[in-house]
């Protein structure tokens, strides 16, 4: 079993759509959460960062963690053609030597 | 967020040269810095973590005498592929921690002819 596990897609919804994306994971040591944006030919964007289980809402994203699952989603609301992107979920240890493990990635398609 | 330039954004060279990749932190000091490859279409894959001023730790299958990385300061590091091949061609991005946050660079692309 991979330790980070993410639908690779692609996620085709119309524009104005809400948008879920989820990652499952195995290694219950994981503590941050992080989720990035990356387009084509560029390197990935942070998006959202959480600390431990709950939820955090910045503009049209909100993240959410339940660590008791071991499942972690972020939604888009109102999504845009703009969206049109890959989303990483990542995920790190306690530890400040902790690196990212990162899911293969979501192809999300926005249609306008 | 924080910022992450990485020069140059891409790089044509010629089978047996080598080439650096530099990698800043604009507006925050990074202790740790990360270098990743990606292959089309996969996601990213770990080459090695740097420290300032300390030695890097490469991940396994990660030949440290062919990527030679170099953090000089808090806000700076190189990666070098040296003797560069055709099979090194690759998107390499950078990635700088500030805090419990890690912030990546817009990458770099490598083609070797």
């Amino acid at each position: 079993q991979k330790e980070v596990e993410q639908d690779p897609g692609p996620l085709s919804v119309p524009e104005g759509a809400i948008v879920s994306l989820n990652c499952t994971y195995s290694n219950s040591a994981f503590q941050y959460f992080m989720w990035y944006r990356q387009y084509s030919r560029k390197g990935p964007e942070l998006l959202m960062y959480t600390y431990s289980s709950g939820n955090k809402e910045d503009g049209r994203f909100t993240a959410q963690v339940d660590k008791s699952s071991k499942y972690i989603s972020l939604f888009i609301r109102d999504s845009q053609p703009s969206d049109s992107a890959t989303y990483l979920c990542a995920m790190r240890g306690n530890s400040g030597y902790s690196t990212l493990t990162f899911g293969k990635g979501t192809m999300l398609l926005v249609s306008p | 967020g924080a910022v992450v330039s990485q020069h140059p954004s891409w790089v044509i060279c010629k089978s047996g040269t080598s080439v650096k990749i530099e990698c800043r932190s604009l507006d925050f000091q990074a202790t740790t810095m990360f270098w990743y490859r990606q292959f089309p279409k996969q996601s990213l894959m770990l080459m090695a973590t740097s420290n300032e001023g300390s030695k890097a730790t490469y991940e396994q299958g990660v030949e440290k005498d062919k990527f030679l990385i170099n953090h000089a300061s808090l806000t700076l590091s190189t990666l070098t592929v040296t003797s560069a091949h055709p099979e090194d061609s690759s998107f390499y991005i950078c990635s700088a921690k500030g805090g419990a946050e890690q912030f990546f660079g817009p990458g770099t692309r490598l083609t070797v002819l």
